[in-house]
């Protein structure tokens, strides 16, 4: 089945600095959602991008889409102790009825 | 609007036993999924559905068994548990297919023994 690769595992920074997580698949996605799932909450979406090349932004989140989509991008400016938790990718699979998740991205942020 | 809803939140299982997990959506979403989360291994699908009276396989369905006998519910049966079936199971559902956002419920953690 449809393999979506996610990188780096696990990310410690101090407040303040930048993260970003990766997410790559060997074919092309039709779209493509990322999650934030709290130290012992559930995941809560984010956004979804859909477009070769999209880019969005959410605060100091910015998400990035392929030219290719193929791979996608989770950037953070300047941490902060809120930022904390696993980041997932999600992709559309199945025929279009089930997403495939990454195996996420643990963020941990120092003082 | 409770959201997406799981009960328990907590259970211990032998092996061998069996249980229901239940799950409640409150927002008439047609689609439901099962999933379960392991250390490492991020959210694995166990079984879903695409409307009332509906049920599919997902990527680990062995030992699993659901039922969706009305719309806002979503039912997972473990028939005889093994310590393999340890792990976290969510719950959550959607509108539409997987080009909607889909709301999780808190989780229901399991452990067999």
């Amino acid at each position: 089945g449809q393999q979506v690769m996610q990188i780096p595992q696990y990310q410690h920074v101090q407040e303040g600095e930048d993260f970003t997580t990766y997410c790559n698949s060997s074919t092309t996605l039709s779209n493509i959602q990322w999650y934030k799932q709290r130290p012992g909450g559930h995941p809560v979406f984010l956004i979804q991008l859909v477009k070769s090349g999209e880019v969005k932004k959410q605060k100091r989140l910015t998400f990035q889409f392929g030219e290719a989509k193929k791979n996608s991008s989770l950037h953070i400016t300047a941490t902060q102790t809120t930022d904390v938790g696993t980041y997932f990718c999600a992709a559309l699979t199945g025929g279009g009825n089930k997403l495939t998740f990454g195996t996420g991205t643990q963020l941990k942020v120092e003082l | 609007n409770a959201g997406v809803t799981q009960t328990p939140k907590f259970r211990v299982l032998k092996t061998g036993q069996s249980m229901t997990l239940l799950c409640a959506q409150d927002m008439n979403h047609e689609y439901m999924y099962w999933y379960r989360q392991d250390p490492g291994m991020g959210l694995r699908l166990i079984h879903y559905s695409v409307g009332e009276g509906t049920t599919a396989k997902g990527e680990v369905p062995d030992g699993y068994n659901v039922s969706r006998l009305k719309k806002q519910n979503f039912l997972l049966g473990l028939e005889s548990a093994a310590p393999s079936q340890t792990s976290v199971y969510f719950c959550a559902s959607s509108y539409f297919t997987g080009t909607s956002e889909q709301y999780f419920g808190p989780g229901t953690r399991l452990t067999v023994t």
